[in-house]
């Protein structure tokens, strides 16, 4: 079965570094989209992406965030400047559609800790 | 304010008991409903979704919600706990005021299996 894949699984930084995450979406899909969550608190939305542009994004996801598609399959998360509370699991996910007609598969996720 | 609310951070179950995961949404409009899983390491993994059509909803590995209007209410429940099912189980809401483009996570449920 087809599934998303994130690299790395996990990635130590120092506060003020730039991260990339890398996601590879499910090849026929056509909405991606972050979410995060950090050690013991809930899976929160970061940003949704379709046609090529931000559909959607939250609060959290402020001028130090950006994504892209860069190349057709891989679907990356930047983070410009690290922070402490930065340190969260980072979940990649793509549907078919919109999460009303198809689900999200979500990958297993990268563990990001900024030092 | 809360979308989505799971009651119980942990719910500990004895393998072959009743599994009872309690999820509660706040929204004046009928949200898309869906439960997902994880297992240590692992994305989340869709259980079920309830979208409009029958109110009683079956997913994988024997576990089924109800949607209830009259509470508010999206319960996930299997007659029979199996020690597999440890995972963090968590209940998610698309709204209309987002034009169901995106899922709010509640904070999730560990679900503890015992001999």
């Amino acid at each position: 079965e087809p599934e998303v894949t994130q690299t790395p699984s996990h990635q130590v930084t120092q506060m003020g570094q730039e991260v990339i995450l890398r996601c590879v979406p499910i090849s026929n899909h056509l909405y991606f989209y972050w979410y995060r969550q950090i050690l013991g608190q809930k899976v929160e939305f970061l940003v949704s992406f379709y046609n090529n542009e931000i559909s959607e994004k939250s609060e959290i996801f402020d001028d130090q965030f950006s994504v892209e598609r860069p190349d057709g399959s891989n679907f990356t998360l930047k983070i410009r400047s690290t922070k402490l509370e930065d340190s969260a699991m980072y979940f990649c996910a793509s549907s078919g559609s919109g999460p009303r007609d198809s689900p999200l598969h979500f990958g297993n996720g990268t563990r990001l800790t900024v030092t | 304010a809360q979308s989505v609310t799971q009651l119980g951070s942990h719910v500990s179950v004895s393998e072959g008991a009743l599994v009872l995961l309690r999820c509660n949404y706040s929204s004046s409009v009928p949200p898309y409903l869906f439960w997902y899983v994880q297992y240590p390491n692992q994305g989340l993994q869709l259980l079920l979704k309830y979208t409009s059509a029958a109110t009683l909803v079956k997913g994988i590995n024997g576990f089924e919600a109800e949607f209830k209007k009259s509470e508010t209410s999206f319960h996930l429940t299997k007659p029979s706990a199996h020690m597999s099912d440890a995972a963090e189980y968590f209940c998610a809401v698309s709204l209309a005021s987002s034009g169901y483009s995106t899922l709010t996570f509640g904070k999730g449920t560990m679900l503890l299996v015992s001999p």
